[in-house]
């Protein structure tokens, strides 16, 4: 159980075009879903926190219109990077929160996608 | 604030031999601790957490974490290090408030090299 997906794995997109990442618990419910950017040998970045049915929490520094998050549904949270440029190209990565119901839910990550823009 | 140590950039061991990936942790309050493994290209495996209890957390793959409340610590450790446990990893804590949704705080990560 727990687990979580994304796709793409690897996209490789054209400056100024926008790429869609998807996240999804597969076999669970997730109110609660985070995204994250990790550069090459270095920690994650939390970005923004996705919560469903609302809007989501960016971290400090994190543009709002560039990096569109969608909790449209309780397995499904989507990020859209608009307008993407080579400083874009990272590892995204998504988590969910396995929803026990107490404050201990542990974060499952899903297997991230690697952006490349040109 | 909240925040995570991993004061070792690469830790490196011969295979059957005990490792340990050391973490720090500051944080208000009583510490939830987790343990991440990611292997390359991929992302972050659940290993174990320490939530209250017993100091002593057994998780996957034979890993184990010890919490240490007086010295803020909980490092990883294995007894006997095989080579396919060469990944890295990363220490986390959760502000138990809960006020920020549950948002780990991540350390910056240690790479764990375990030779033949």
């Amino acid at each position: 159980g727990a687990v979580v997906s994304q796709h793409p794995s690897r996209v490789i997109c054209k400056s100024g075009t926008s790429v869609k990442i998807e996240c999804r618990s597969l076999d669970f419910q997730a109110t609660t879903m985070f995204w994250y950017r990790q550069f090459p040998k270095q920690s994650l970045m939390l970005m923004a926190t996705s919560n469903e049915g609302s809007k989501a929490t960016y971290e400090q520094g994190v543009e709002k219109d560039k990096f569109l998050i969608n909790h449209a549904s309780l397995t499904l949270s989507t990020l859209t990077v608009t307008s993407a440029h080579p400083e874009d190209s990272s590892f995204y990565i998504c988590s969910a929160r396995f929803p026990t119901g107490a404050s201990t839910d542990t974060q499952y990550f899903g297997p991230g996608t690697r952006l490349t823009v040109l | 604030a909240q925040s995570v140590a991993q004061p070792e950039d690469q830790v490196n061991v011969a295979e059957g031999n005990p490792l340990t990936v050391k973490c720090t942790y500051s944080v208000s309050g009583n510490p939830y601790l987790f343990w991440y493994v990611q292997y390359p290209n991929r992302g972050l495996q659940f290993l174990l957490k320490y939530i209250t209890g017993d100091n002593l957390v057994k998780g996957s793959y034979g890993f184990e974490a010890e919490f240490n409340k007086s010295q803020t610590s909980f490092h990883l450790k294995k007894p006997s290090a095989l080579v396919s446990d060469s990944a890295l990893y990363f220490c986390a804590v959760r502000d138990p408030r809960g006020s920020t949704l549950g948002r780990l705080y991540f350390g910056r990560g240690t790479q764990l090299t375990v030779w033949p």
